[in-house]
């Protein structure tokens, strides 16, 4: 199936590393992308590439891919952080957005 | 800096068409993928569809019978249009940018406007 499946919610403690999995079947062919959204804000973007960061989000975060998962890591959570992630890609014909059912990090 | 925002009514009746725009400031639209995207109350991201500045469009399949977007040049503006709505369209409504390709990444987005349907 091409659709992405997240964990509903991860805690760490702050200072720990959280790590996010998004599992899907089109990913070996097509590129994660992933998003911070926190309450009544629109979706920032994190990661894209499954790996690259864009300019201005902090070095903690960053993305890996292995086969049809990915997975973001923030490391040194801070409280900050706290908030929704999504991962997003497209299906395996590349024509069609697609995005997981997000993954809410509670920083205890 | 490129921005978005969307423009359109917060309330519509059951049955009727969802209308909304998203103006484009700091940049052309004449280029890339405008994307519409929602997000019911307390729930997670849905894609709608795309456009390319050139009148191509990509749909989400779920949505695809109902769903028109359209973009304006001229305007710098993109539209979406949601016909024979139910309650269950409610939602926040998105505008974003698609770089590099239709599949991504959204690297802006508009703030969001929330739409309800209800009579």
């Amino acid at each position: 199936s091409d659709a992405l499946t997240q964990p509903p919610s991860v805690s760490v403690s702050p200072g720990q590393t959280a790590r996010i999995s998004c599992s899907g079947g089109a990913l070996p062919k097509q590129y994660a992308y992933w998003y911070q959204q926190k309450p009544g804000q629109a979706p920032v973007l994190v990661i894209y590439k499954d790996s690259e960061r864009p300019s201005g989000i902090p070095e903690r975060f960053s993305g890996s891919s292995s086969g049809t998962a990915v997975t973001l890591t923030i490391s040194g959570v801070q409280a900050e952080d706290e908030a929704d992630y999504y991962c997003q890609s497209a299906d395996s014909g590349g024509s069609n957005v697609i995005f997981g059912g997000g993954t809410k990090l509670t920083v205890l | 800096q490129v921005q978005l925002q969307e423009s359109g009514p917060g309330l519509v009746k059951p049955s009727e068409t969802l209308s909304l725009t998203c103006t484009v400031s700091g940049g052309s639209i004449s280029t890339y993928y405008w994307n519409w995207i929602r997000q019911p109350p307390g729930k997670g991201l849905e894609w709608i569809g795309n456009i390319y500045y050139s009148g191509t469009t990509n749909y989400n399949p779920s949505l695809k019978s109902r769903v028109t977007i359209s973009v304006d040049t001229s305007k710098n503006q993109f539209s979406l249009s949601l016909t024979s709505v139910t309650a269950a369209d409610t939602a926040v409504y998105f505008c974003a940018r698609a770089t590099t390709t239709k599949r991504g990444p959204l690297d802006s987005w508009g703030q969001g406007t929330l739409v309800t349907v209800s009579s």
